[in-house]
Parts: C-alpha cells; structure tokens; sequence
C-alpha cells in the first residue's frame, strides 16, 4: 500500500519561494501521476499540479507561471516549488497519487503541510 | 476551466438519515467523475471514482451515481463518523477542478 510522506519550510515571506517534496513508500511510480493540490483557510480544495514518471507535467493555469514540479525516481520523490509567494498562498499543501489512466482521482494522500507566508 | 457546483453547501441530519449529494459539471464530462470526504485537519479520503465505482474499504452505505453533467453522492444510513464535508472531482480535463464542498452536520 502506498505511503506518501511530505515536507518542506512552513513559515515563508512574502516574495521567498516554497519548496515541498513527497516521498513514495510502499509503491512505483508507474501507471500514475503525482499531484498537488492546496486548501487555503476553511476554504475548500485547489488543483496545483501533476507529474509523472516520465516527467510529464500539468499544471492550473491560474499558477503556472510560479509553478514547478519536479521527479525524481532515484529517490520515489517528487517535488514543488512555487516562486513568489504571498499571502494568498497561505495554506495546507497536500501531495496525492493519482491515477493517471482515465479518471485522474487522487486514491492516496499525504497527511499535508502547512504553509504560512507572513512578514 | 470545468466548474463543479454542488448542493447543497451544508446539511444537517441525524444518524440513520439517508443523505444526498448533488454535483454539476459546467459541461459534459462522461463519468469522470470522483467523490472524497475529508474530517476536520485531516486529508480528504477517494470514496468513489468514475461516478458509482466504490474505492476500496470503503462502506457500502456509500454511492455514487450520474453521468454527462449531473452526479449524486448517496450515504444511505448516516452513521456518526460519517459526519464530514464532501467534495466532488472532475477528471475529464486540467486543470483538474473540485466542488465547493458539503458539510454534513448533526442535527
């Protein structure tokens, strides 16, 4: 059974960029994509992103230009980092699995992290 | 962009109620369509996928069913740890996009 185990800084500056990485227990990368996805404060849930194996990316239009996802299969680790940050990024950061076949639904999640950008 | 609209944003209902979900699309996305719960400072769980499959250890009293633009998320007996917000998913296209969420309280 799939495990994913998350972290990465919690408390950023407005401008700084937030790094978060996911690591992979218990499973392989293959046959899925990697997603982020986001839940700012009693709000409810935001797409960032996916990834897979090969490396190939998708991403929320409405983040794409502050936004990266990474893989790397050596480590069953994937990553985002999202430049530029501001308030409005205030949030709990989930990385998930998802399978990436046909209907693309998240079937594990990490316990999430939580991202304060504060001056 | 998708839009997933569901209804109604909140609920209340007592243990044994049957309670019912619905979830429209902004347009056409087949059964590509996933429902989660989500407790209180936890992770949302994938209790269905593709409409009606239901996702594994998952309780029966859970359903799913809908296809083109409407969906319906069906808890048949509500049970105590039932109580939750739930939220639908479309995986037709990116971005991938979620409902408001319902939240089911106590009665």
């Amino acid at each position: 059974q799939v495990q994913l185990q998350q972290w990465g800084a919690g408390l950023l500056k407005p401008s700084e960029t937030l790094s978060l990485t996911c690591a992979v227990h218990g499973g392989t990368f293959s046959g899925s994509y990697w997603s982020w996805i986001r839940q700012s404060p009693g709000k409810g849930l935001e797409w960032i992103g996916e990834i897979n194996q090969s490396g190939s990316t998708n991403y929320n239009p409405s983040l794409k230009s502050r936004v990266t996802l990474s893989i790397d299969t050596s480590k069953d680790q994937f990553s985002l980092k999202m430049t530029s940050v501001s308030a409005a990024d205030t949030a709990v950061y989930y990385c998930a699995s998802t399978e990436g076949n046909y209907y693309y639904y998240m079937h594990v999640w990490g316990k999430g992290t939580t991202v304060t950008v504060s001056s | 962009d998708i839009q997933m609209t569901q209804s109604p944003s909140s609920l209340s209902a007592s243990v044994g109620d049957r309670v019912t979900i619905t979830c429209r699309a902004s347009q056409t996305i087949s059964n590509y369509l996933n429902w989660y719960q989500q407790k209180p400072g936890k992770a949302p769980e994938l209790l269905i996928y593709a409409a009606d499959s239901l996702q594994s250890g998952v309780p029966s009293r859970f359903s799913g069913s809908g296809s083109g633009t409407d969906f319906v998320l069906i808890i048949s007996s509500l049970q105590p740890e039932d109580f939750a917000t739930y939220y639908c998913q479309q995986g037709s296209n990116t971005p991938r996009t979620f409902g408001q969420g319902t939240k089911v309280e106590i009665k």
